[in-house]
């Protein structure tokens, strides 16, 4: 069975600067994406990055970025000049993708990241 | 706006009176989806719907109903709840089973007393 590990439960960073989030996962499957979430107070589940397993090429969305390393199975989050509402929780998500599997995102536990001003 | 929606967002209940949750996505979407989120746990597949008519168990189904009669409403009920089943409760579509991207209702917050 896939599983998904985030070993950081909380994490911190000062406003302007950079942070790292883990994510580490385990499967036996060659096609696939991963996901990164965040949940703000507000409860909301929030996309805000995806990688296809087949790109070799780490995904980019403005000031996030992943380091992904299909090998090592593992997914960083990076959050460069992080901001007050970059405050949240952050799910690391893992998807098969193709049919016969039930569409389930599998879920980390969740890093708690705070940004302190 | 393309959205899924989830009502109520708060519900306090008593355990074993039946309640439902509805949700509705005005995306067209094939795939549906409930989750439940519990501290410490992440979010886990409580049930899915791969087209109308189709529903199957995720990985938490126990005390849980579905129904899939119309393409863009996915009600979950709890025919006699319990208080393990107090939670945050996420619904989710996406245009397919293979889909990559599955867009979240804002999530229900219930408490079983």
């Amino acid at each position: 069975a896939q599983t998904v590990t985030q070993s950081q439960p909380e994490m911190s960073v000062q406003e302007a600067e950079t942070v790292t989030l883990s994510c580490t996962y385990d499967t036996s499957e060659s096609d696939y994406y991963l996901f990164w979430y965040k949940q703000p107070p507000s409860r909301q589940m929030i996309l805000v990055i995806r990688q296809e397993a087949y790109k070799q090429q780490n995904a980019t969305e403005n000031r996030f970025s992943v380091n992904f390393q299909k090998a090592a199975k593992s997914f960083s989050l990076k959050i460069s000049d992080s901001q007050l509402g970059d405050a949240a929780m952050y799910f690391c998500a893992y998807k098969m993708n193709y049919g016969g599997s039930q569409g389930n995102l599998i879920f980390g536990k969740g890093t708690k990241l705070s940004v302190k001003p | 706006e393309a959205q899924v929606t989830q009502n109520p967002r708060y519900l306090i209940t008593v355990t074993g009176k039946k309640l439902t949750v509805t949700c509705s996505q005005n995306m067209n979407h094939e795939y549906m989806s409930w989750y439940r989120q519990d501290p410490g746990l992440g979010l886990r597949q409580i049930y899915y719907s791969m087209n109308v008519e189709v529903t199957d168990k995720g990985d938490v189904p126990e005390g849980y109903k579905v129904s899939r009669k119309e393409k863009r409403n996915f009600p979950l009920i709890l025919e006699s709840p319990s208080p393990n089943q107090t939670s945050l409760y996420f619904c989710a579509s996406s245009l397919s089973l293979q889909g990559y991207e599955q867009y979240f209702g804002p999530g229900t917050r219930l408490t079983v007393t």
